[in-house]
């Protein structure tokens, strides 16, 4: 599967643990975007990454939760300290360079992650 | 923060039918992207469209940049029930660093 995977698919966590997703990007794709979904709506951008860098985070919060897309391995999205508003489903996507003009370089999704705050 | 507003919600249709969905803002986007999610999966790329006016066509499906680059639409053609799912609109606003903006999404649901 030359997809982008993301894992756990499910993981379930009790107030106040630390929450670590996974994104593997597609092969080739050097560029990350992580994504919330709360039931019944559409996905709302959270951060953007290249490889061990932090492009844009204007949509994560400043609080609790951080990123990485480190040289070797996985993206990962770490939530610390968690509350049931964390509650939700976080997709990765990925593609193969950043946005440029006119350029066909469209974002390509996994499956999520399904993150239960008990 | 920058909203798209895409319609219907909802829509239940006949198998055979034709589906027609869209999408408007008040701001101006560089692309727009049409996903469809099925449950418990990922959104799947549909349609990627890049320039304004630009009519893009994938097997039943047909989508088109508006003219305006605040909209877009999306239509199916001769509906199955496989086409269930919910659709999502995406657009990514001029001078943004790549993030993608969602609507809410239409689910659709066919009458077998």
């Amino acid at each position: 599967n030359a997809g982008v995977m993301q894992n756990p698919r499910h993981l379930v966590r009790r107030r106040g643990q630390e929450a670590r997703l996974r994104c593997s990007p597609m092969k080739g794709h050097s560029h990350v975007y992580w994504y919330r979904q709360l039931p019944e709506e559409g996905l709302k951008f959270m951060v953007y990454l290249q490889k061990e860098n932090i492009i844009d985070e204007s949509g994560m919060p400043k609080e609790r939760f951080s990123a990485e897309f480190p040289k070797e391995g996985p993206s990962i999205l770490r939530i610390q300290q968690v509350v049931r508003g964390d509650s939700a489903a976080y997709f990765c996507a990925s593609s193969p360079q950043g946005p440029t003009l006119g350029s066909n370089q469209p974002q390509h999704f996994g499956d999520g992650t399904r993150l239960s705050i008990l | 923060g920058q909203q798209l507003n895409q319609s219907p919600q909802s829509m239940f249709i006949q198998e055979g039918e034709d589906v027609s969905m869209n999408c408007t803002s008040s701001s101006i986007f560089n692309t727009w992207l049409w996903y469809k999610q099925d449950p418990g999966e990922g959104p799947v790329l549909l349609i990627a469209l890049y320039k304004a006016g630009e009519l893009t066509s994938n097997g039943r499906l047909t989508a088109q940049f508006g003219i305006t680059r605040k909209d877009s639409f999306l239509n199916i053609s001769a509906s199955i029930p496989s086409d269930v799912g919910i659709y999502f609109c995406a657009g990514q606003l001029r001078g943004s660093q790549g993030n993608l903006i969602f609507g809410k999404g239409t689910k659709l649901s066919v009458k077998p």
